[in-house]
């Protein structure tokens, strides 16, 4: 299968700081890459769907200027979570699809702690 | 209604059982569908893609209803290893995923 890469895979932040994560498909041209949240013993949820080169169409009661989405190429999708609280404390996970693959492939997530 | 449905269980089974899961979807448009497994604290994983003649891989069947817009796995000669939570997916272009259905294989 198609291999994605999420970097990093921890944080642990004081509250108020921004954190980037960076989603890369390592074998393929990720035309579209989504950024799901999970908390603990729940399910993923979809926050965002990005597509190479344009603007990120947000889930409904996902704050844009919250988590900043950008996909700038076909190989590189970040998130950043802006001025982040206790609160958005989640496993953060990226996936891509495109290159003629006819599903999403998930990065291995990110763990984000904020004290 | 929920767009994907799964029964979340928990399923808890011995080693060896037969276990079969259920998934409905509410898009009549839906092309495409799929199988993944998530183990705890890790990241979803395809399983397998789900054809509408039915599909095997070693213990896993997967089968597709349209009529009924269902899609069941089938899990047999259960193993200890098998133990995750089973996501559905469906996709007509945007894929959306069930909430998972939990299996505990116990020795």
């Amino acid at each position: 299968g198609a291999v994605v890469s999420q970097h990093p895979s921890w944080v642990i932040c004081k509250s108020g700081t921004s954190v980037k994560i960076e989603c890369r498909s390592l074998d393929f041209q990720a035309t579209t890459m989504f950024w799901y949240r999970q908390f603990p013993k729940q399910s993923l949820m979809l926050m965002a769907t990005s597509n190479e080169g344009s603007k990120a169409t947000y889930e409904q009661g996902v704050e844009k200027d919250k988590f900043l989405i950008n996909h700038a190429s076909l190989t590189l999708s970040t998130l950043t979570v802006t001025s982040a609280h206790p609160e958005d404390s989640s496993f953060y996970i990226c996936s891509a699809m495109g290159g003629g693959l006819e599903t999403q492939y998930f990065g291995p997530g990110t763990r984000l702690l904020v004290l | 209604r929920k767009e994907v449905e799964q029964d979340p269980g928990p399923f808890n089974v011995p080693e060896g059982a037969t276990v079969a899961f259920n998934c409905t979807y509410s898009n009549s448009a839906s092309q495409s569908f799929f199988w993944y497994r998530q183990d705890c604290r890790k990241e979803p994983k395809l399983l397998m893609s789900v054809y509408s003649s039915g599909n095997e891989d070693g213990r896993f069947t997967a089968q597709l209803n349209r009529a009924s817009q269902y899609i069941s796995l089938l899990i047999r000669d259960s193993k200890l290893s098998d133990s995750a939570t089973y996501l559905c997916v469906v996709s007509n272009n945007d894929m959306r995923f069930g909430a998972g259905t939990r299996l505990t294989v116990k020795p």
